[in-house]
């Protein structure tokens, strides 16, 4: 069974500053998905931004990009020039690369806040 | 483009009591998830279909939990009793069901349960 472990309860960052939020999962799996999701106070979770295993580029969305280390199994998300509505829990997701649309394994999350 | 719609959006019982959940994903996925998300923790898949089909129902309490979705669009998840552990905010997501890279699970706004 796949583990993802997220080890920042909680990160503060100024508004306009950068910040990374880290992430580490465990797999005997070679190729698979990971993701960052958002899930701000209403609770909505928000797709952030996606990686494919077998990719060594990293993904890129905006101001959201990621360092993926697949030999160190690690998937850290940079946050640039962080916006107030970026306030939120932050989660680490994975999933296995085989057929069909199998369910994500979350971490516990990281408290992401903005001070303005 | 309505998203995954959720009811209710809270839900106060008694313990033994039973509880039912509701889900409408997406027009058009096949692929609809439930998942449990405890206080300070990320979501856990309880269950998994594929239209009418549930693949995935490994992480489902089965002494106390059912799930259908009949037609396989909208879907019910009850409880029966429930107990004070099953608090919890249960998320519903779905999917179009197809695999590969590109395959984006959408969330719903979830129904937090909070058994007295």
């Amino acid at each position: 069974a796949q583990t993802v472990t997220q080890s920042q309860p909680e990160m503060s960052v100024q508004e306009a500053e950068t910040v990374t939020l880290s992430c580490t999962y465990d797999t005997s799996e070679s190729d698979y998905y990971l993701f960052w999701y958002k899930q701000p106070p209403s609770r909505q979770m928000i797709l952030v931004i996606r990686q494919e295993a077998y990719k060594q580029q990293n993904a890129t969305e905006n101001r959201f990009s990621v360092n993926f280390q697949k030999a160190a199994k690690s998937f850290s998300l940079k946050i640039s020039d962080s916006q107030l509505g970026d306030a939120a829990m932050y989660f680490c997701a994975y999933r296995s690369l085989g057929g069909g649309a199998d369910g994500l394994t979350f971490g516990k999350g990281t408290h992401l806040i903005i001070q303005p | 483009e309505a998203g995954v719609v959720q009811s209710p959006r809270y839900k106060i019982i008694e313990k033994k009591q039973p509880v039912a959940f509701w889900c409408n994903p997406i027009s058009g996925h096949n692929t609809l998830y439930w998942y449990r998300q405890n206080l300070g923790q990320g979501p856990e898949l309880l269950i998994r279909y594929e239209n009418e089909e549930a693949v995935d129902d490994s992480q489902l309490p089965k002494d106390r939990f059912s799930a259908e979705r009949l037609k396989g669009v909208d879907s019910t998840l009850k409880i029966q009793p429930a107990e004070l552990g099953d608090s919890a905010v249960y998320l519903c997501a779905s999917s179009l069901g197809a695999g590969g890279p590109s395959e984006t699970q959408y969330f719903g706004p979830g129904t937090r349960l909070l058994v007295l």
